[in-house]
């Protein structure tokens, strides 16, 4: 079983809309999340980390995480067509000295015009 | 701002032969990666080194071996391409948790 699994594998949404992306973790150690983004020929660039509880918003982009849960999930509100591309969840362990990270198996987005 | 630079941008290779994977960076990071992307499935860790002459195995390392022989530079080594094996892989550098990636070698075996 993948440690990070997202959903959904691909979903569209209209120009203007709100895109809602979700991962969850099956080990408890992870504690650290990331989200990336790819675009086509492109390789991953990171979006935004969150750490705590809660929400955090960057412009358009909110990120909220349920330590409890192990869920977090990415909210695009105003989407545009450059938003769309292919969106990973990505989660590091807490352990003092883990490197690795580990990256769900992504959500494609689609943005119609 | 800095930049990871893979070479080659395409390869492709013919089955059982050793293939090697070539990743500079200029941000001086010492953390770097090498991921395997297939489609419908994510990035898969194959191999990481936290330092010059470090190397760590991933959850996908069979079938790979790895260099870092300088704190700029990280080679990957599939050591025989398997027949219709058709991949990219991506390597990136990390700092403070946040991981920079280049834009690919994408592996086609014939």
């Amino acid at each position: 079983q993948q440690k990070v699994q997202q959903s959904p594998e691909s979903l569209s949404v209209p120009e203007g809309g709100m895109a809602s992306l979700n991962c969850t973790s099956s080990d408890r150690n992870f504690q650290y999340f990331w989200w990336y983004r790819q675009h086509s020929g492109e390789g991953p660039k990171a979006l935004m980390s969150i750490f705590s509880d809660g929400d955090k918003k960057e412009g358009r982009f909110t990120a909220h995480l349920n330590k409890a849960s192990l869920h977090v999930s990415l909210h695009i509100r105003d989407s545009q067509p450059s938003d769309s591309a292919l969106y990973f969840c990505a989660a590091r362990s807490a352990s003092s000295g883990s490197w690795q990270l580990i990256f769900g198996s992504g959500t494609q987005l689609t943005v119609m015009p | 701002g800095g930049i990871i630079t893979q070479t080659p941008k395409f390869l492709i290779g013919q089955e059982g032969q050793k293939l090697t994977l070539k990743c500079q960076q200029n941000f001086n990071h010492d953390t770097m990666y090498w991921y395997r992307q297939d489609s419908g499935k994510g990035l898969r860790l194959i191999y990481y080194s936290i330092t010059e002459n470090d190397l760590q195995k991933g959850d996908l390392s069979e079938g790979y071996d790895a260099s870092r022989e300088k704190k700029s530079s990280f080679s990957l080594t599939v050591t025989s391409a398997q027949k219709n094996e058709m991949a990219v892989f991506l390597c990136a550098s990390s700092i403070h948790g946040r991981v920079f990636f280049g834009k690919g070698t994408r592996l086609t075996v014939v």
